[in-house]
């Protein structure tokens, strides 16, 4: 399998604080991407970072990649009440053929 | 970045029927995917459907239960035969090229009673 493990598996936090959500995978990568998904309804892609790549920003969120270590996070600053989502990580192979989710990250963050 | 519809939206079947779900994108695509997700998971690729070809199945999919139609680059099918609780899930489909973010429907909620 194409894809590994997320931690934590759920996170609770208050409004304000920062969330940080964890993926690693198995194999060589040509990207790795990030989706939210908001009460079972499609996925938001939130950031695509490849892998010659090290760091991406997007507003508030931070995603950092190691393919040293095959290992990806994700950062939510100053989080709010409408963050609460589960959020996955998403593996491109180098074949280019398809992507492989992680097992997700269930987010609440409490006003 | 392409607008994805799908349709139902959510259904309610009886055992042992089949339902379609249809996928249309407002541009033309080259790939395009089934996702299935069980209750409280993640999302399982079932196959990549490509036009003009037979579409490529995962492991633990075959097409039998899953078929798969692929008529032109803004289309695809997926069927879910033979329903049983088990296929209870709510079913993706997405769009997208390689080095870029996929682009997913809203999904059909599927409850087989």
């Amino acid at each position: 399998s194409q894809q590994g493990e997320e931690d934590p598996q759920a996170l609770s936090i208050q409004e304000g604080e920062n969330a940080t959500m964890n993926c690693s995978y198995k194999t060589s990568i040509n990207n790795l991407q990030w989706y939210r998904q908001n009460s079972g309804r499609g996925l938001v892609h939130l950031i695509l970072i490849r892998s010659n790549e090290r760091e991406k920003h997007s507003g508030r969120l931070r995603v950092t990649l190691d393919t040293s270590k095959k290992s990806s996070s994700l950062l939510i600053t100053a989080s709010r009440a409408a963050d609460t989502a589960s959020y996955f990580c998403a593996t491109e192979g180098t074949s280019y053929d398809k992507v492989i989710f992680g097992p997700g990250t269930s987010l609440s963050v409490i006003p | 970045s392409a607008v994805i519809s799908q349709k139902p939206s959510r259904d309610i079947c009886q055992r042992g029927t089949s339902l379609t779900i249809q996928c249309q994108v407002d541009s033309q695509v080259t790939m395009m995917f089934w996702y299935r997700q069980q209750p409280g998971q993640s999302l399982t690729l079932i196959a990549t459907a490509n036009q003009g070809s037979e579409a490529t199945y995962e492991s633990g999919f075959v097409i039998d239960k899953f078929p798969i139609s692929r008529p032109n680059l803004t289309f695809s099918t997926l069927t879910v035969s033979n329903m049983s609780p088990e296929d209870s899930s709510i079913y993706l489909c997405s769009v997208g090229q390689y080095n870029q973010p996929q682009h997913f429907g809203d999904g059909t909620r599927l409850s087989i009673l």
